[in-house]
């Protein structure tokens, strides 16, 4: 089947607005994370889930990021009242179980900017 | 100080060389070591992972883990031009779930 897929791969915002960032992870995997990729930073930690529910939270930056995920599918991350420095590659992975990092797989990335 | 420190390079070369890619890291308690190449405007994939101290082939790649130094190594054998990535080595404590990712080494693998 396919690999983990995101969507849009590109998102263009203005600072203020909301923004949703959507992953599709590869059928049957229940880990799910996000990952945020800024410039000279390398990939920083968001959120993790085990089906739906997060026993992970800690990487989330600030209150106005949250994400939600239905039953062992897709998930979504939520930008509210973005501001510039929330623009950044964010990544999706998906594994076949936590504690597995040898089977988590990435998405191609949603590139964010905002204005 | 970052749990995983890496050099971001870049690093240029020329086709055939062998290249070193480093990380070190200062958690005692990662066990598993990965290192991931990503090309440009996509997500990493991974190229190997290790358990513990010692190496591993595959093909041209050998990574190296020295948990008495804390440091990583992978090294790229017969660099070719399709090597030219950005190589992301991560660490894991086996307990947890989450990688925690060096900033990576941009490679320019050059004719």
């Amino acid at each position: 089947g396919a690999g983990v897929s995101q969507s849009p791969s590109n998102k263009v915002t203005e600072k203020g607005k909301d923004v949703e960032l959507r992953c599709d992870p590869i059928s049957g995997h229940t880990a799910l994370y996000w990952y945020r990729q800024s410039l000279g930073q390398g990939l920083e930690f968001l959120i993790y889930f085990q089906g739906n529910s997060a026993p992970d939270k800690s990487g989330l930056p600030s209150d106005r990021f949250s994400a939600e995920r239905t039953g062992e599918s897709v998930s979504t991350l939520t930008i509210q009242r973005t501001q510039q420095e929330d623009s950044a590659v964010y990544l999706c992975a998906s594994s076949l179980a936590p504690g597995s990092p040898e089977t988590q797989y990435f998405g191609p990335g949603t590139r964010l900017l905002v204005l | 100080q970052k749990e995983v420190e890496q050099d971001p390079g870049p690093l240029s070369v020329p086709e055939g060389a062998i290249v070193s890619l480093n990380c070190t890291y200062s958690n005692s308690a990662f066990q598993y070591f990965m290192w991931y190449r990503q090309y440009s405007r996509k997500g990493p994939e991974l190229l190997m992972y290790t358990y513990s101290s010692g190496n591993k082939e595959d093909g041209r790649f050998t990574a190296q883990v020295d948990k008495s130094s804390k440091y990583i190594s992978l090294f790229i054998r017969d660099s070719q031009p399709s090597d030219s990535a950005t190589y992301l080595c991560a660490a894991f404590t086996g307990g947890g779930n989450k990688l925690t990712f060096g900033t990576g080494t941009q490679l320019k693998v050059e004719l």
